[in-house]
């Protein structure tokens, strides 16, 4: 069975520290996606992760991929309130389907 | 135009009525897709169409009932909803094609209360 986990699946942390979320998954998948949602609103794609060692940064978060590992990061670099949300990561089952993880609830307080 | 839109952003019904869901997107993506979510879950996939032909159907109730007019439009007709079936209904829409053009773009949803 396919499966994705990611941990933790909540999180608080401080503004200015570091975190780091992690996702693992059970099978083999060339493509791994990290997408955000704000509450009561929709998914925002942030990355696509298509190849073993892919790193991707935007502002403080970044994401890698280990394909041998099947384990995906995304790392928050001095994390600010506006980064408070939910993060998903996904990945490609079929050409259409997507296996997705539990979600990690992020509170960044002031 | 780089994004999915849908209709409408609320929506109350009742067990016996009729409504109907809209997805639009002139991306020229041609897979287009449904998903329930419920609070504080992932996105469930029900519906996919990939160049206007239903691909997946993910078991879904029959009181959806998928409709994809044009490679730009997609309908949810909905009949007979449960209360069970409050959720926030997602349309997202992909390119054809490999790589990382075929991430999925998702559109803003449609907050339905089945009362």
């Amino acid at each position: 069975e396919l499966k994705v986990e990611q941990n933790p699946l909540f999180l608080s942390m401080q503004e200015g520290k570091n975190y780091t979320i992690y996702c693992n998954y059970s099978t083999t998948s060339d493509r791994l996606y990290w997408y955000r949602q704000d509450p009561g609103k929709s998914l925002e794609s942030l990355f696509v992760l298509l190849s073993n060692g892919a790193v991707k940064q935007e502002g403080r978060l970044m994401a890698s991929l280990d394909t041998k590992a099947r384990l995906s990061t995304l790392h928050i670099t001095a994390a600010v309130h506006d980064l408070s949300a939910t993060y998903f990561c996904a990945v490609d089952y079929s050409n259409y389907q997507l296996i997705w993880g539990a979600g990690t609830k992020l509170i960044i307080k002031p | 135009d780089t994004e999915v839109t849908q209709t409408p952003k609320h929506l109350v019904m009742g067990m016996t009525n009729k409504k109907s869901l809209k997805c639009e997107q002139h991306m020229g993506h041609r897979a287009m897709y449904w998903y329930k979510q419920k609070a504080k879950k992932p996105p469930e996939l029900m519906f996919v169409y990939s160049y206007e032909k239903l691909s997946i159907n993910e078991s879904v109730p029959s009181r959806f009932s998928p409709e994809c007019p044009n490679s730009s439009l997609l309908n949810l007709h909905l009949h007979a909803l449960q209360p069970e079936d409050s959720a926030l209904y997602l349309c997202a829409s992909s390119p054809p094609g490999t790589g990382e053009r075929h991430e999925q773009y998702f559109g803003p949803g449609t907050r339905l209360t089945v009362t």
